[in-house]
C-alpha cells in the first residue's frame, strides 16, 4: 500500500492568497484527520471526517479555513485568504474505524510570507 | 473527556542506557493506548499500540510498552537506546468503540541520544 499520499509537499505563498492542501488516504479506510503542527502550538486537530461525512470541526481556527471530503479517496484543506500565521506543518491521517490506529502522511510544509 | 500527560518535554540519555518516556491519561471508560514517533521532517509513525490482552506490548525498532491501569500509565522503554532512536515521541489514547473517533495526543517528547 502506498500510504497516506498528500501534496503539494511544500507550499510558499505570499498572503492573501488561496491554499489548498490534498490528501489521498489508505484505501479501505473510513475516517480521515486533518492536523497541524506548529512549534508554538504542537499538533492539533484541525477536523475529522467518517465515512466522508465531518464529524467534528472544531479545530477550525475560523472560517478562512474549509474542509471537504468529496469521496472515499480524496480530501482537500483550503485556507482563503491565508495569513503569515497559517504557516505551519499540515498532516493528513487516515484510519480504518473507530477507535483504531491513525497512519499519518508526510505532511505539507506551508509557508506564508 | 480524555486528556495525555506526557511527563518531559525534552529527554536525554546516553547511547547504550535504558530509555523510558512517561505516559498518563485519564479515560472514564477502558482506553486505546498508542505511541508514535515522528523523525524530523517526517509525519508520525506508528510505534506500537495496546487495545485489549496482554498488557505489554512490543513495538517496532526494540520499543515496548506496558499499561497499567491502576497507575492509569502507558510509559515506553528501550532497553539500550540507539544513536537513531533520537526523535520526537508522542503518546496518545483513543476513546471506546461506541465513542466515535477522537484520538487524543500529548504534547511530545523530544528524545536526545548523546554519544
Amino acid at each position: 500500500d502506498a500510504g497516506v499520499i498528500q501534496s503539494p509537499r511544500h507550499e510558499v505563498t505570499e498572503m492573501g492568497q488561496e491554499v489548498t492542501l490534498r490528501c489521498k488516504p489508505i484505501s479501505g479506510h473510513n475516517s480521515l484527520f486533518w492536523y497541524r503542527q506548529t512549534m508554538m502550538r504542537g499538533l492539533e486537530l484541525l477536523i475529522y471526517f467518517n465515512n466522508n461525512v465531518p464529524i467534528d470541526d472544531s479545530g477550525m481556527p475560523e472560517d478562512r479555513f474549509s474542509a471537504k471530503m468529496p469521496n472515499a479517496s480524496f480530501s482537500t484543506l483550503k485556507i482563503q485568504p491565508s495569513e503569515p500565521r497559517d504557516s505551519a506543518v499540515y498532516f493528513c491521517a487516515s484510519s480504518l474505524r473507530p477507535p483504531y490506529e491513525q497512519y499519518f502522511g508526510p505532511g505539507t510544509r506551508l509557508t506564508v510570507t | 473527556a480524555q486528556s495525555v500527560t506526557q511527563l518531559g518535554s525534552h529527554v536525554s540519555v546516553s547511547e547504550g542506557a535504558l530509555v523510558l518516556l512517561r505516559c498518563n491519561y485519564s479515560s472514564s471508560v477502558p482506553p486505546y493506548l498508542f505511541w508514535y514517533v515522528q523523525y524530523p521532517n517526517q509525519g508520525l509513525q506508528l510505534l506500537l499500540k495496546y487495545t485489549t490482552g496482554a498488557t505489554l506490548v512490543k513495538g517496532i525498532n526494540g520499543f515496548e510498552a506496558e499499561f497499567k491501569k491502576s497507575e492509569t500509565s502507558f510509559h515506553l522503554t528501550k532497553p539500550s537506546a540507539h544513536m537513531s532512536d533520537a526523535a520526537e515521541y508522542f503518546c496518545a489514547v483513543s476513546e471506546g468503540r461506541g465513542a466515535g473517533n477522537q484520538f487524543y495526543f500529548g504534547t511530545g517528547t523530544s528524545l536526545t541520544v548523546i554519544p
